[in-house]
């Protein structure tokens, strides 16, 4: 398996647009979870999907934050409209429902907004 | 709800020497597991060990071990041996069961390994 795969890697974007990160987790993960990192607040959970559906989102800064897992294989997050403090590095992840079983990360993605 | 306290922002080793970094966790749920991941300055997040609540020995992976201790609801990781490439931030996480199996991370500990 090619593990959990983030796109883009990079983006830069001005103030006000609107921002999609796309994750896709392992196959056969059935838990999947959005991070943001930053040098301030640290790693934050912003939401996390169980067999496709949202069970806490309450990490979820503020209404222009948005997330969506359509299917299985494909989760969004997404950014509308983008603001300079939205700057981070957003993670994916994915597990297993299985207590004893690591989490496994994507690359990331890194989210400038000018 | 959830918490990880991880105390030590910043600690330093000599390399060749062991290291524990400190990890304390509070939780309602009876049955969880407890993590620790590295990251390197490149970025990427890798795990390292895991301990179950309900596991009787300590976990250990190479020259990772993890001290567990439930009574006082601690996790501490201990690196022996260090090296230079040991150098990292380092995170303990949580995860429980249920509609808590969210994975809940600490502030994390930049570990330097000097010569």
């Amino acid at each position: 398996d090619a593990g959990v795969i983030q796109s883009p890697r990079h983006e830069v974007t001005e103030m006000g647009q609107e921002v999609t990160l796309r994750c896709k987790p392992i196959s056969g993960h059935n838990s999947l979870f959005w991070y943001r990192q930053t040098m301030m607040r640290g790693l934050e959970l912003l939401i996390y999907f169980n067999n496709n559906v949202p069970i806490d989102d309450s990490g979820m800064p503020e209404d222009r934050f948005s997330a969506k897992m359509p299917n299985a294989s494909f989760s969004t997050l997404k950014i509308q409209p983008s603001e300079p403090r939205d700057s981070a590095v957003y993670f994916c992840a994915s597990a297993s429902g299985e207590l004893n079983t690591e989490a496994f990360f994507g690359q990331g993605t890194r989210l400038t907004v000018v | 709800a959830q918490k990880i306290t991880q105390t030590q922002p910043g600690m330093f080793v000599q390399e060749k020497e062991a290291v524990t970094l400190d990890c304390t966790y509070d939780t309602s749920d009876p049955s969880y597991g407890l993590f620790w991941y590295k990251q390197p300055s490149s970025g990427e997040m890798i795990f390292l060990i895991y301990q179950g609540s309900y596991d009787q020995q300590n976990a250990t992976e190479g020259r990772y071990s993890l001290n567990f201790q439930k009574a006082r609801k601690s996790a501490n990781l201990v690196i022996s041996a260090s090296q230079l490439g040991d150098s990292a931030m380092y995170f303990c996480a949580m995860r429980g069961t249920g509609t808590a199996s969210k994975l809940t991370f600490g502030t994390g500990t930049r570990l330097q390994v000097t010569l």
